[in-house]
């Protein structure tokens, strides 16, 4: 069975412009999560989904980020435009009941991005 | 602010020992405390704790949590090379520590 699937693995950009990373989740996972992770820190959630519904959003810097997942199945991460602080590991990760259930969940690979 | 403190941050170890990671917890409601090993790449779930003192066990490794206390430990017997790590807890898969990184000398 594959894992959860990330794309691109690594990405470099200059500030400023925009930056798209593209998660698809374990077959049967209908719940989503977008994390990023600074070095030497541990994932910060950025957004939640169940199915195609954002549950907890509350830490996406809405103002340069956004995100979807149209049919509840894979999903988009979306920066623009780019800040030298933006510079992390993005990981994606699913699990397959809503988060207050005994669950385990699984992460992607990451991708890691770099703005010069 | 909810959050999440693990210690120590760091722990250098010699092949064999056994080492407890801790792990305490301030948040509004809590649900469940996670537990990760993240070696080079992504987190891998290690356990999911939700009752006091109910100990989940995989191999050599255990961990207890206690909601009066609001921590929760991890311990690792016979640590093994292959045991170096950091090791990240959260609290329902949302708020994480900044882990403890775990070094084992061969």
């Amino acid at each position: 069975e594959a894992g959860v699937v990330q794309s691109p693995r690594y990405k470099i950009i200059e500030k400023k412009q925009p930056v798209a990373f593209w998660c698809n989740p374990i077959s049967g996972h209908n719940t989503l999560y977008w994390y990023r992770q600074n070095l030497g820190q541990g994932p910060e959630l950025l957004i939640r989904y169940e199915n195609e519904e954002a549950v907890d959003d509350s830490q996406l810097p809405k103002d340069r980020f956004s995100a979807e997942r149209l049919k509840g199945v894979d999903s988009t991460l979306k920066i623009q435009p780019a800040e030298l602080g933006d510079s992390a590991v993005y990981l994606c990760a699913s699990s397959l009941v809503p988060t207050r259930v005994i669950d385990t969940q699984y992460f992607g690979p990451g991708t890691r991005l770099t703005v010069l | 602010e909810d959050k999440v403190v693990q210690s120590p941050l760091s722990l250098v170890v010699h092949e064999g020992d056994t080492v407890t990671l801790n792990c305490s917890y301030e948040v509004t409601n809590f649900r469940s405390l996670l537990w990760y090993k993240q070696e080079k790449k992504a987190p891998t779930f290690l356990f999911m704790l939700t009752s006091s003192g109910i100990e989940k066990k995989s191999g050599r490794l255990s961990s207890i949590l206690d909601k009066k206390e609001l921590f929760s430990i991890l311990n690792i017997t016979a640590t093994q090379t292959g045991d170096s790590a950091v090791y990240l807890c959260a609290e329902d898969k949302i708020i994480f520590g900044k882990g403890t990184r775990l070094h084992i000398l061969p």
